[in-house]
This record gives structure tokens, C-alpha cells and sequence, in this order.
């Protein structure tokens, strides 16, 4: 495989559920990132990892938790979350010392019900 | 603290016609990229065209070129001779150039190319 792969693709789970996204790189890069897209509103960046360390947490709810075991995986695992937290989430990941694009997964649509 | 402004929330273009995205940003750093990702409706983004702020010539990429005003601080996209594959979301992005790299996302422009 190549790029980045995000599993699952769709994900319906109930308030009290736990449940974790995870995204895997084939590129060698030394970044990744958690985006999440609601409607109508812009990309929100959720979380930044570089080189397997958070440094970019955005306010964001604890009920996300974000784990970066190696540079090539990052999961986001997810409890007690809320309606509103129905969105597309989006991981990318980029190689940091070159001004080079970020490569995005192809989401995982989440609904919380 | 930067910021990216799409205000064409939904465009149209006939098809084999030239469409123009536009994008202004907001930053006080002096180095810069500016990048335009498309997202269809399979919800992927697409890289399509970056634009590093030092560059002295527009960014070109097959039928993407981006029209980089520095001083008016804007960065439009146009695509020429659109395609009804073309017909996605359409986000201008920016980030600074150094070690905290990361994108910044304008609110996109919905595309819809006509027959």
C-alpha cells in the first residue's frame, strides 16, 4: 500500500461506546496530523506529532486521545463522545525539514448516535 | 495568528471554461507556503498546487496555476479548461516554514462544472 490509509472508512457508535480510528503512512514521513471536518465549518486541527511527540493539541475534548506509537501510526481513540462530534476526521501526515505538501487519508466518517 | 479567507462559498464554470478560486491570507510571519487541496466527494484531499512565499514566479501544475499577489496577500487558484471531474470542494491552506509546520484551512469553495 502506499500514501496514507485510514481504517475504519465509516463508524456509527453510541454515546457510551469506545471505539479508535486508526491511520497508517507509507511515505517516510516524520509528521502526522488529526484534522476533523463538520459541516459547514473548515478543517479543524485536532492534534500535530512530530517525530512520535505531541506538540499541537488544540482544546480539543478530552474524550479524544490521540496515540502516535511510531511514525508511521497514529490512532484516535474515542469515548463518551457527543452528537456533535459526527464529523469527517482526517489524518495527513508530511515530512517537517522540506516545504513539501501534507498527504491526506481518505477520512472516516463518524456518526455518534 | 494566520488566517485564510475563501468568500465564494459555491462557484459554476461550463465546462472547457477557465474558473478562478480565490483565497486571502493573513500572516505576519516572512516565511510562508500556500497550498490548494481538492476534495471530492469521496472525502480525500487532493493535493493540487503549493506556492512557497519567496518564489518570484506563479506555481503552474498542468492546468492549475496559482496567482500569487504578495502584497495584496492572495493566492488565487485557476484552473483552465475545466473537466466535470473538477467538480469538488476546493480548500486554499497555509502554513509557516518552519518546525511547526502545519496547515491552516480557508472554509472552501463548493465547484460545480456544467456540461
Amino acid at each position: 500500500e502506499t500514501g496514507v490509509t485510514q481504517t475504519p472508512r465509516h463508524l456509527v457508535m453510541g454515546m457510551t461506546n469506545k471505539k479508535s480510528l486508526k491511520c497508517e503512512q507509507h511515505l517516510g514521513h516524520n509528521a502526522m496530523y488529526w484534522y476533523k471536518q463538520s459541516a459547514k465549518k473548515p478543517l479543524e486541527l485536532m492534534f500535530v506529532y512530530n517525530f512520535k511527540e505531541q506538540t499541537e493539541n488544540n482544546s480539543v475534548p478530552s474524550r479524544f486521545s490521540p496515540e502516535c506509537p511510531n511514525s508511521s501510526h497514529l490512532f484516535l481513540h474515542l469515548h463518551t463522545l457527543q452528537p456533535e462530534d459526527s464529523a469527517l476526521y482526517l489524518c495527513a501526515s508530511s515530512q517537517v525539514s522540506e516545504n513539501t505538501e501534507a498527504f491526506f487519508g481518505q477520512g472516516t466518517r463518524l456518526t455518534v448516535v | 495568528a494566520q488566517k485564510i479567507t475563501q468568500t465564494q462559498p459555491g462557484m459554476f464554470v461550463q465546462e472547457k471554461e477557465a474558473v478562478t478560486l480565490d483565497c486571502t491570507y493573513d500572516t505576519s510571519d516572512p516565511s510562508y507556503g500556500l497550498f490548494w487541496y481538492k476534495q471530492p466527494s469521496s472525502g480525500e484531499m487532493i493535493f493540487l498546487i503549493y506556492q512557497g512565499s519567496y518564489d518570484q514566479q506563479n506555481a503552474t501544475e498542468g492546468r492549475y496555476s496559482l496567482n500569487f499577489q504578495k502584497a495584496r496577500k492572495s493566492a488565487n487558484l485557476v484552473i483552465s479548461a475545466s473537466q466535470l471531474g473538477d467538480s469538488a470542494m476546493y480548500f486554499c491552506a497555509m502554513t509557516r516554514m518552519d518546525s511547526s509546520y502545519k496547515l491552516i484551512f480557508g472554509s472552501g469553495t463548493r465547484l460545480l462544472v456544467r456540461p
